[in-house]
């Protein structure tokens, strides 16, 4: 697709279970950002790859946070025994390089509801 | 530690009255900076950005921002807002030598009114 495309849209899950979000970058971008953005606040860095490497996870909150890019393209956030601190929307974003200077693109976001 | 403020969390303001959303960072060292909108639930959508040179940065739909080093400031505004300009705006900073990741502030919730 022409855009960064995220999966689900909306997630509600039970405190306890485990979730996957999906991240579908724009084709042939190097870059890939995870975001998580609790309600009334902006967005907060939680990890980086350049292709399938990540480089940068010190954004992730705890251990139960876990993130995979394993080709270079797709990646999945996963999460696992949510908690209610857990709820937020998730963003992606991805560009065509590495480095400072290159736009990032953002997804729509995953929603999820821990209840 | 480093830090992005937007001075305002809302903005009301009347259709065709201009707008200025604050922003400041925490540090002199060398920045990028970009201004966001989101609607609501959607993604967010790059206005503008300052990566070097002219400190009078134009972007889309009518929105400019100035950069002020001194002041460590990069101000966003519109002379002139529209109904559909109803939106949360952020200010984001990428400091050198971080890959390049976003670092935004709280957002301004603008609400423009007829």
């Amino acid at each position: 697709g022409a855009g960064v495309s995220q999966s689900p849209r909306y997630k509600v899950a039970k405190r306890g279970q485990d979730v996957a979000l999906r991240c579908d970058p724009i084709s042939g971008h190097v870059s890939l950002f995870w975001y998580q953005q609790a309600l009334g606040q902006g967005p907060e860095f939680l990890t980086y790859f350049q292709n399938e490497a990540q480089l940068d996870k010190s954004g992730l909150p705890s251990d139960r946070f876990f993130a995979e890019r394993p080709e270079g393209s797709v990646s999945t956030l996963k999460i696992q025994r949510t908690q209610q601190e857990d709820s937020a929307v998730y963003l992606c974003a991805s560009s065509l390089r590495s480095g400072e200077r290159t736009e990032a693109f953002f997804g729509q976001g995953t929603r999820l509801t821990v209840v | 530690a480093q830090s992005v403020t937007q001075l305002d969390s809302q903005v009301p303001v009347f259709e065709e009255a201009p707008v200025e959303l604050r922003c400041n960072y925490s540090s002199s060292v060398s920045v990028y900076l970009f201004w966001y909108v989101q609607y609501p639930n959607q993604g967010l959508q790059l206005l503008l950005k300052y990566l070097s040179g002219s400190t009078l940065v134009k972007g889309i739909n009518g929105f400019e921002a100035e950069f002020n080093k001194s002041q460590t400031s990069f101000h966003l505004r519109k002379p002139s807002v529209h109904i559909s300009d109803t939106a949360e705006y952020f200010c984001a900073v990428i400091w050198t030598d971080s890959w390049g990741k976003l670092q935004f502030g709280a957002g301004t919730q603008v609400v423009v009114t007829p």
